[in-house]
């Protein structure tokens, strides 16, 4: 079973940034939280991961609360093209990573 | 190059067909998995590769036989599938089993009739 809750959808308008939140309160110590997302009819795409700092890449930011309880993912500029599920997932490695029901972003104009 | 491809992109077979899907990828990447996806729930997985031995088997019925040729290559063997087969079968892979991302083509759409 997915460990993580998420919100079932979310708007968000172009140019804005997309706040996409994320419970993950069993978490455990050695869990990363990966976040992926998958645009419809295609296959998931890797966003970005992180242990307990917050982390930055070209695509997104991820914000971990200091209990580990919680996250955020954050698109600083959210375009039509970002419209996807994202899912955020809990895990000790990326061998069997499980997803959940995700949240389904939708970005309008 | 960090692209994994799939084929075919389309597949229709009835259930008395053998038909496989194929995987490829040149990023040297040594897992592979193959994942599962029903309309409008999320990937579940089904195998693992890890240099090209079987590492995770999540309990996957025999109709479904998957394969490891070599590194590059992942194949999943179909036989006497039944119509609630019918999904998106993605095929991820990553540099080793562990922390390393996966990379996802973009699935292979099965129709059991």
């Amino acid at each position: 079973d997915a460990k993580t809750t998420q919100p079932t959808s979310m708007d968000c308008a172009e140019g804005r940034a997309a706040n996409l939140p994320c419970n993950h309160s069993t978490i455990s110590g050695n869990e990363y939280v990966y976040w992926y997302r998958q645009i419809h009819s295609q296959g998931p795409q890797y966003i970005i991961h992180g242990l307990k700092n917050n982390e930055t890449n070209e695509m997104a930011s991820l914000i971990i609360t200091e209990d580990r309880k919680s996250s955020t993912l954050i698109l600083p500029h959210a375009t039509l093209r970002d419209t996807a599920v994202y899912y955020c997932i809990v895990s000790p490695t990326t061998d069997k990573l499980i997803f959940g029901t995700g949240t389904r972003l939708q970005v309008f104009p | 190059d960090t692209e994994v491809t799939q084929t075919p992109k389309h597949l229709v077979m009835g259930m008395t067909n053998k038909k496989s899907l194929k995987c490829e990828q040149h990023m040297g990447h040594r897992a592979m998995y193959w994942y599962k996806q029903k309309a409008k729930k999320p990937p579940e997985l089904m195998f693992v590769y890890s240099y090209e031995k079987l590492s995770i088997n999540e309990s996957v019925p025999s109709r479904f036989s998957p394969e490891c040729p070599n590194s590059s290559l992942l194949n999943l063997h179909l036989h006497a599938l039944q119509p609630e087969d019918s999904a998106l079968y993605l095929c991820a892979s990553s540099l080793r089993t562990g922390r390393d991302t996966q990379y996802f083509g973009p699935g292979t759409r099965l129709t059991v009739l």
